[in-house]
């Protein structure tokens, strides 16, 4: 496609429940990114992908938190058992190059808006 | 560890006005330095990056020079405009570390309106 998309592009769920949030970056870009945005706060890292494996996985808050990418395409970050702090915007990004290449630039996506209530 | 501090916001600006959003970083490596911004309903875009010391970034009539000395990456524009409002995120990307690979380190963003 044109851009990154993912979805959907807002989830409300209950607390406690599992969500599963979809990201589908530009088309060739080998690198995956995954953030989150709280409201009123900077972008935080959780996850990096290069192709389906995920040699940075830092940023991921708990174990409730975990991620996959297939066909060194589509990404799906699931939040178990989700709690209230976890409502926030989760952002996917996607670079064509490996991480580390000097004019690596990240394109985002819209971002999916989480309310967990 | 890598941090970016911007100038807090919100900032409010006459249009044609002169602006300047602050941004100061720290980081371990040499990073590469990048100015996003978000538009009201839109998702991030790239404004402008500069990867090495002295160079400039440029686009849309805005304008931000990295400065080694100073851990500086201001954002500027001479004359703003309604469309300009958004909010500006700074941000690093850290090459020197060996586990960075890349992420980026946002500052936490500085709202920008401007009036008619």
């Amino acid at each position: 496609g044109a851009g990154v998309s993912q979805s959907p592009s807002n989830k409300v769920t209950e607390k406690g429940k599992d969500v599963e949030l979809r990201c589908d970056p530009i088309s060739g870009h080998t690198a995956l990114y995954w953030y989150r945005q709280r409201l009123g706060q900077g972008l935080e890292f959780l996850i990096y992908f290069q192709g389906n494996s995920a040699p940075d996985k830092s940023g991921l808050p708990s174990d409730r938190f975990s991620a996959e990418r297939t066909g060194e395409s589509v990404s799906t970050l699931t939040i178990q058992r989700t709690q209230q702090e976890d409502s926030a915007v989760y952002l996917c990004a996607s670079s064509l190059r490996p991480a580390g290449t000097p004019q690596e630039t990240q394109y985002f996506g819209p971002g999916t808006r989480l309310l967990v209530l | 560890g890598n941090s970016v501090t911007q100038m807090e916001g919100p900032v409010t600006l006459s249009e044609e006005a002169f602006l300047t959003i602050n941004c100061t970083y720290t980081a371990t490596g040499y990073p590469s330095l990048f100015w996003y911004v978000q538009y009201p309903g839109e998702g991030l875009q790239l404004l402008l990056k500069a990867t090495k010391a002295d160079d400039k970034g440029s686009n849309k009539g805005f304008e931000a020079t990295y400065r080694k000395e100073t851990t500086s990456f201001h954002l500027e524009k001479g004359s703003v405009q309604v469309s300009d409002s958004a909010v500006y995120f700074c941000a690093l990307s850290d090459l020197a570390g060996g586990t960075s690979y890349g992420k980026l380190t946002f500052g936490q963003g500085t709202i920008l309106t401007v009036h008619p």
